[in-house]
């Protein structure tokens, strides 16, 4: 069984900090890793995805993966109250076409 | 760009009463496409995905069926809904490869 591992949270940030979350997976075939958003209530919208280990960077987002500590981070710098959210991680199976969702990080940035 | 269009939002049924939920994706061809449900406060749980035309493969027996009538068509089904279905389901699809999924709107579903 393929597991993805989430700190539950809530992750407690304030306003302008860095926000820091983790995520662990099983399955070490995995190449491809995304992190999605979910607002109370909506859908998940996507926020990075990430293929090679190191850092990658979109505006305020930077995702981390480190494939052979089979370990996957996001960092959202300068937070706002906006970011709080669940954030989901999400990793494609090495065989196949399914994407196992950890269980969600609830963030919430205070003023 | 593609988008991808779930209906109905909202969905009020009676127990036993039969569903039919429909999801269809513009401006993309052969995507694979996937039906997962959302319990209050849960995870995602995945029901069904199609890599093409005519092609399911359920992830959790239940009462619940999925059908592919159309390439960028996805439609769940019951022939008679438990209140273990309520929840929010939502679609979602992906380029072939190592893609991210793209979700709908959703739609919220209560069972009474």
């Amino acid at each position: 069984q393929k597991e993805v591992e989430q700190n539950s949270g809530p992750l407690s940030v304030p306003e302008g900090a860095i926000a820091s979350l983790n995520c662990t997976y099983s399955d070490r075939g995995s190449q491809s890793f995304f992190w999605y958003r979910q607002y109370s209530g909506k859908s998940p919208e996507l926020i990075m995805s990430i293929y090679s280990n190191g850092d990658k960077e979109d505006g305020r987002f930077t995702a981390q993966l480190n494939k052979a500590s089979q370990y996957v981070s996001l960092l959202i710098r300068d937070s706002q109250p906006s970011d709080s959210a669940t954030y989901l991680c999400a990793v494609k199976e090495a065989a196949g076409n399914k994407l196992t969702f950890g269980g969600g990080t609830r963030v919430l940035v205070k003023p | 760009s593609q988008t991808i269009h779930q209906w109905p939002a909202t969905l009020v049924q009676p127990v036993g009463s039969p569903l039919s939920l429909e999801c269809t994706v513009e401006g993309t061809s052969n995507p694979n496409l996937y039906w997962y449900r959302q319990a209050a406060g849960r995870g995602l749980q995945l029901l069904f995905y199609s890599v093409g035309i005519g092609q399911i493969s359920s992830e959790v027996p239940q009462n619940l069926s999925a059908s592919r009538p159309q390439d960028r068509q996805f439609i769940l089904s019951s022939k008679k809904l438990l209140l273990s279905d309520s929840g929010f389901y939502l679609c979602a699809w992906s380029k072939k490869g190592n893609q991210p999924q793209h979700f709908g709107d959703g739609t919220r579903l209560s069972i009474l």
